[in-house]
Parts: C-alpha cells; sequence; structure tokens
C-alpha cells in the first residue's frame, strides 16, 4: 500500500517555463513534507520542506503548496532550468517523537528541461 | 563540512555471503538512518540509529541489521546475501535533538550487486 504517490513517472519541459511535480498521500498522520532531488549516481538532496500548518514555502526558484483536505503537495520550479533535470522525490514523515526520522517516500517523477 | 560518506561506492558479493556497509554522519548528526533504493520499491526505510540506540525499523527481514558507535558513525549488515538484495543502500543524517525539523541529509550510497 502505497502511503504517498507520485503518479507522474516522468515530465518534460522548457528552459524557462514553469516545473509542476505532484505528489498525493492517503495517511492524515503526516505532517511534514520534504522535496529531494536526484541525480544518476549521487544521493537524494533536499530541496525544501512545509510543515502541515503552513500551506506554502518558499525558497528562491522552488515553491511547494500543500493542500491537506486533498491530502496534495506539488513543487514549483520557475523558471525550470536545464540543470534541474533529475528525478524528484517527495516524501512524508510522521510529527511525534516515535516516528523519528522515518520519511516515506514516493516514487519519484524524472524532470526534463530542454534547452 | 564534509557530508554524509559511505564506503564502499560499489560492492559485488555472492548469493549467501554477507556484506557490511559502512556510513560517517555530517558532524555533530546524531541520526543516522539506512534506505534500500530499487527500480522496483523505490526508496524504502530500513532503521535509523539514534545516540547508538535503533529508534524505528521498516518492514525488511531479520538479515538486515545495523548499529551505531559512539561517534555517530554508523554500520549495517545484510547476511545471507540473496538476489534480490541488489540495490542502492543509503545513509542519511540529520541533527535531530528535541526539534524534528531537520531535513535528512543524504550520502551517495554504496551500490550492492548480488551475483
Amino acid at each position: 500500500d502505497q502511503q504517498v504517490k507520485q503518479n507522474s513517472p516522468s515530465l518534460s519541459v522548457q528552459e524557462g517555463r514553469i516545473s509542476i511535480l505532484n505528489c498525493d498521500y492517503t495517511n492524515s498522520m503526516f505532517d511534514y513534507f520534504l522535496w529531494y532531488k536526484k541525480y544518476p549516481a549521487e544521493g537524494p538532496t533536499f530541496l525544501i520542506s512545509i510543515s502541515s500548518i503552513k500551506d506554502k514555502n518558499e525558497d528562491g526558484r522552488f515553491t511547494v503548496f500543500l493542500n491537506k483536505s486533498a491530502k496534495h503537495l506539488s513543487l514549483h520550479i520557475v523558471p525550470s532550468q536545464p540543470g534541474d533535470s533529475a528525478v524528484y522525490f517527495c516524501a512524508a514523515r510522521f510529527m511525534n517523537n516515535n516516528a523519528g526520522n522515518m520519511l516515506t517516500f514516493g516514487g519519484g517523477t524524472r524532470l526534463m528541461v530542454k534547452p | 563540512k564534509a557530508g554524509v560518506t559511505q564506503t564502499p561506492r560499489y560492492l559485488i558479493k555472492t548469493r549467501g555471503q554477507q556484506v557490511t556497509l559502512s556510513c560517517s554522519p555530517i558532524s555533530g548528526h546524531r541520526s543516522v538512518s539506512w534506505y534500500q533504493q530499487t527500480p522496483g520499491q523505490g526508496l524504502q526505510f530500513l532503521f535509523e540509529y539514534f545516540s547508538e540506540t535503533q529508534r524505528n525499523k521498516g518492514n525488511f527481514p531479520g538479515r538486515f541489521s545495523g548499529r551505531q558507535f559512539s561517534n555517530s558513525r554508523s554500520e549495517m549488515n545484510v547476511s545471507t546475501l540473496e538476489l534480490g538484495d541488489s540495490a542502492l543502500y543509503l545513509c542519511a543524517s540529520s541533527f535531530t535533538g528535541i526539534s524534528y525539523n531537520s531535513p535528512l541529509h543524504f550520502g551517495n550510497g554504496t551500490r550492492l550487486t548480488v551475483t
């Protein structure tokens, strides 16, 4: 049972345009969400996160939106650059003492930004 | 500040053998987590150690074990290797004191191939 899903395995975007990556979750006990970017042969790199008490968090070109009622979050990259081409993972974590640092990951979306 | 360091980067083992992977967290980080990445199952949580104690464990058989030393360095061991254990094994660290709002920082992984 996949508790975190990224339904689009791949996304292709023109350089300079907006990239929107989506993520859905089923467990309402998740209340902290993170996005990671992964290049081949490297580990995931943290991008941005959001707590459930917020509906938006922005960091430079990256913005994450959270819709708790829909159990949906999205990552917006504006403007997209060729160097953004990578696999993007969303992840969710229970925010209580027992959960520690256990993250549940989505399956990833491969973003290709064309020059 | 040095990142998370995993050794070795690549490993080839035979079915039935055992293997030990090593992880050095970012200096000052006390939590170390291990994840397995495979094409079919994505990124899955193995276990987390905090202050030399296992804090959480994922849904993996007892052949997968780990430990953490007093300097926060961690090792994971897989005994009686099976072909399905072929994967990228990722280690991640975070400070995780009282606040859980600290993202995980991943190493570049150990690519294990079981033949």
